[in-house]
């Protein structure tokens, strides 16, 4: 079945430092992936998506991710944290000629002063 | 959140009855979605809609029902026969359905019932 997963319920980083949020994903085809963030008490917000093309992808607030199909991961990074990037991230994967998004279950990032 | 809108914010409702969710959009997007919410299980698909009078069962439908008469228009009712229907609900568009378009989310509904 197709799903993917995230390893690590939270993340903890001090601001100005490099962040790295991991996702993995199950091996079916060619996946198209996706990052969200969520503030508290909010609807999620779009960060990124990789389709096809250049495995480094860039979205907004600083963030990008990296496809690798060989370890069929598709990591959040960030190279310098701020304390307002804390929030719900969600990985997300879905297949050509799918409907349906799956979602991970979330890592809570939180950026200490 | 764009312009997708969820009223009420907070809703509490006595077990047993239906209560409905309301979900517009003003993006002129073709596919809507339900999805719950609950604390460490990620997001789940309750029902989507890929065109207007259309809509198919998502992974968690039973004890839900929903309508898609308007385009801008997706209300999610959750009825007496959902089992535990506390949790947040959040409702999603998308130009179309399909893989390749990003979803864009209302601010959620956080229903409890007591």
């Amino acid at each position: 079945a197709q799903s993917v997963a995230q390893p690590e319920d939270q993340v903890n980083v001090a601001e100005g430092n490099p962040l790295t949020v991991k996702c993995t994903y199950s091996v079916s085809g060619n996946p198209y992936l996706f990052w969200y963030v969520q503030y508290p008490n909010r609807g999620l917000q779009f960060l990124l998506k990789y389709i096809t093309g250049d495995n480094l992808v860039k979205g907004s607030y600083g963030f990008e991710a990296e496809f690798n199909k060989s370890q069929t991961s598709f990591h959040l990074k960030k190279p310098s944290a701020l304390v307002s990037d804390s929030a719900l991230y969600f990985c997300a994967v879905t297949y050509p000629n799918t409907d349906k998004l799956i979602f991970g279950t979330g890592t809570r990032l939180q950026v200490f002063p | 959140d764009g312009g997708i809108t969820q009223s009420p914010k907070y809703l509490f409702r006595k077990e047993g009855q239906n209560v409905t969710l309301s979900c517009e959009q003003n993006l002129n997007h073709d596919a809507m979605y339900w999805y719950r919410q609950d604390p460490g299980q990620g997001l789940r698909l309750i029902y989507y809609s890929q065109i207007v009078n259309d809509f198919q069962k998502g992974d968690i439908a039973e004890g839900y029902s929903v309508s898609r008469e308007k385009k801008e228009s997706f209300p999610l009712t959750v009825t007496s026969a959902q089992k535990n229907p506390t949790a947040f609900y959040l409702c999603a568009s998308s130009h179309a359905a399909g893989d390749l378009y990003e979803q864009y989310f209302g601010p959620g509904t956080r229903l409890t019932v007591t």
